[in-house]
């Protein structure tokens, strides 16, 4: 079990299709990320969000967007996707302000685009 | 950003210590070395981290050499349950930004 849970666990969407990965956390982290993990690849960071604000965008395209509702929940909306957006979406949350406060990660939605 | 390099792969018999190396030679004074592994199909899981001492937990023993320039990440005893890609992350930024950033990762897997 983790202490960050996501959901839905697996999700096959048509490329035309709108939907959204969660992510939520009771932990009381400030910080929150997504990072996107292509087969036998490392994750690679996709956003992060720190109290509750987006400071870091790593160039991702705009078919993903990320919102930060709250303190313990964050989502990614998904829209227009393409077949190479084929890939397990990591979440992950840490206390933010601790100087050496490490990654909490969830276990993941594994995303298939048709 | 550092970046870290890892072997490939590598193999351990069981019970025998497995020995994890990491190269991170641009690493700047204040960035941490984390390392975390994952499992097939699951989320990474946190084992230790260290700036500058090394470092031992209930998990692992981390080794910095003084430069900063590499680590070792030490399970004393390998189980067959340690069968895992393991990643040597270097986190920098500072409060509020920080990015953990993922190096290669080292596939390890222990022998019966």
């Amino acid at each position: 079990d983790t202490e960050v849970t996501q959901t839905p666990k697996h999700l096959v969407m048509g490329m035309t299709n709108k939907k959204s990965l969660k992510c939520e956390q009771h932990m009381g982290h400030r910080a929150m990320y997504w990072y996107k993990q292509k087969a036998k690849k490392p994750p690679e960071l996709m956003f992060v969000y720190s109290y509750e604000k987006l400071s870091i965008n790593e160039s991702v395209p705009s078919r993903f967007s990320p919102e930060c509702p709250n303190s313990s929940l964050l989502n990614l909306h998904l829209h227009a996707l393409q077949p190479e957006d084929s890939a397990l979406y990591l979440c992950a949350s840490s206390h933010g302000t601790l100087y050496n406060s490490p990654l909490h990660f969830g276990n993941g939605t594994r995303l298939t685009v048709t | 950003d550092a970046k870290t390099t890892q072997p490939p792969s590598m193999d351990c018999a069981e019970g025998r210590a497995a020995n994890l190396p990491c190269n991170h030679s641009t690493i700047s004074g204040n960035e941490y070395v984390y390392w975390y592994r994952q499992i097939h199909s699951q989320g990474p899981q946190y084992i230790i981290h260290g700036l500058k001492n090394n470092e031992t937990n209930e998990m692992a023993s981390l080794i910095i050499t003084e430069d900063r320039k590499s680590s070792t990440l030490i399970l004393p005893h390998a189980t067959l349950r340690d069968t895992a890609v393991y990643y040597c992350i270097v986190r920098v930024g500072y409060s509020g930004t920080y990015k953990y950033i993922f190096g290669t990762g080292t596939r390890l897997k222990v022998l019966a």
